[in-house]
């Protein structure tokens, strides 16, 4: 059962923060976070496992909800090149198949 | 360059044909992925295989096979091709669990005409 994530898209000036969210039905073994520029291959940013660790990558971190089976990703005083789309993968427990949401595009304006 | 490697990078057929897709993992990876992605729409899993076994399976049609060899390369097999098939094609590799994440080919781009 694929992901839900919001919002579907935010524009951004340069140095502004956003948060993207990522929530399950079911119960969530992990998370992944890729990025997607715009005729290339999804990039990995990080994985997040059950246990509610925070994770991050230069100014861009995320956090795991284990009670609310959410995940949020949050881009701290955005750049030019965090423009993309941004997808959480979504992973249950003893099941192998890793699905993804819809995407959030991000566009951050100098 | 990711490390894996898919080819062709684009591909234009008939509807009603066959092509193959090919993926070559990244070296030391032993899971291989595949994944549809229609015109700006989401990454749809089709199929995981591990070390030559099936793994797991998405909403994989029943025209497309796929399977991968005890070299570890993968192939994608789509039949009587349809013009809802034209789309870009992922294969994505890791290792046994991902816990380290996927690592994404370049993508062959299917059109079906």
């Amino acid at each position: 059962q694929q992901p839900v994530q919001s919002p579907q898209a935010v524009i951004l000036r340069e140095g502004e923060d956003a948060v993207i969210n990522c929530s399950s039905s079911k119960a969530l073994y992990s998370v992944h976070w890729y990025r997607q520029k715009h005729g290339e291959a999804p990039v990995f940013l990080m994985i997040l496992l059950k246990g509610g660790e925070q994770k991050g990558h230069e100014k861009i971190s995320a956090s795991f909800n284990e009670k609310k089976q959410q995940s949020s990703l949050y881009l701290t005083a955005s750049q030019l090149s965090y423009s993309g789309t941004y997808f959480c993968g979504t992973k249950g427990e003893m099941n192998y198949k890793l699905s993804f949401g819809a995407g959030t595009t991000v566009t951050v304006r100098a | 360059d990711s490390g894996v490697t898919q080819t062709p990078k684009h591909l234009i057929t008939a509807t009603g044909q066959r092509v193959t897709l090919r993926c070559s993992p990244r070296s030391g990876d032993l899971s291989v992925y595949w994944y549809q992605q229609s015109l700006d729409q989401g990454l749809q899993f089709l199929i995981q295989y591990y070390n030559g076994e099936e793994r797991a399976k998405g909403n994989i049609l029943e025209r497309f096979s796929a399977q991968q060899f005890p070299d570890l390369h993968s192939e994608l097999n789509l039949s009587s091709l349809e013009l809802g098939d034209s789309a870009l094609y992922f294969c994505a590799s890791s290792d046994g669990a991902g816990v380290y994440g996927y690592t994404f080919g370049s993508g062959t781009r299917l059109t079906v005409v």
